[in-house]
């Protein structure tokens, strides 16, 4: 089982629905979750971070969090064709393990218009 | 402005060349990475710095070499370069502690013909 997974896609919703990204960890330690978003051809850039249980909101973005089911999520609402990116799901231990993050392979997103 | 640079953006370059890919920071941070991702690929983690003078490989086997003389500069060098290392590279800088993701660079797009 791979640290920290997440569905390749590619993942299509019509413009102006709610998109669902998911992402599962295998590490009971992970204290730290990070959303990315990477446009093709681009370096991956922070949209979201979680560390409690429950949801956290940023405009149109929401990040969920269940560490009882190593389960986080990121809803996007309201999503725009300039959401259509690869999304990636980062994870940080606690201690000495905090120096680094653990990505997933990503979630490509398509917003049709 | 704090932040962190690469140079150069794209890079075109005969085999056998010695390359050096640079990543300057001013963020203050004791922690960098260099990633490796082919296009559409997952990120793959190919040498690390926890301070001056400390570098470590990665998880994927790499030809290239680091070095961390100054905190702000973890420069990447290949010695002969061949078309297998043609892919994107990515700097990023981190920092200790459950708050803190990566910032990454904006990348370096490497071809060997």
């Amino acid at each position: 089982q791979k640290e920290v997974e997440q569905n390749s896609g590619p993942l299509s919703v019509p413009e102006g629905a709610i998109a669902s990204l998911n992402c599962t960890y295998s590490d009971r330690g992970s204290q730290s979750f990070f959303w990315y978003r990477q446009y093709s051809g681009k370096s991956p850039e922070l949209i979201m971070s979680i560390y409690s249980n429950g949801d956290k909101e940023d405009g149109r973005f929401t990040a969920q969090l269940n560490k009882a089911s190593q389960y986080v999520s990121l809803l996007i609402r309201d999503s725009q064709p300039s959401d259509s990116a690869t999304y990636l799901c980062a994870v940080k231990r606690s201690g000495a393990g905090s120096y680094q993050l653990t990505f997933g392979k990503g979630t490509k997103l398509s917003v049709i218009p | 402005e704090a932040d962190i640079y690469q140079t150069p953006r794209y890079l075109v370059i005969g085999t056998g060349k010695k390359i050096t890919l640079e990543c300057s920071q001013t963020m203050g941070h004791d922690k960098m990475y260099w990633y490796q991702q082919d296009p559409g690929m997952e990120l793959h983690l190919i040498h690390y710095s926890y301070g001056v003078n400390s570098t470590e490989k990665g998880d994927l086997s790499s030809e290239s070499t680091v070095s961390r003389i100054r905190t702000e500069h973890f420069p990447l060098t290949l010695e002969s370069a061949r078309p297998s290392h043609t892919s994107q590279y990515l700097c990023a800088t981190g920092d200790w502690g459950q708050n803190y993701g990566y910032t990454f660079g904006s990348g370096t797009r490497l071809t060997v013909v």
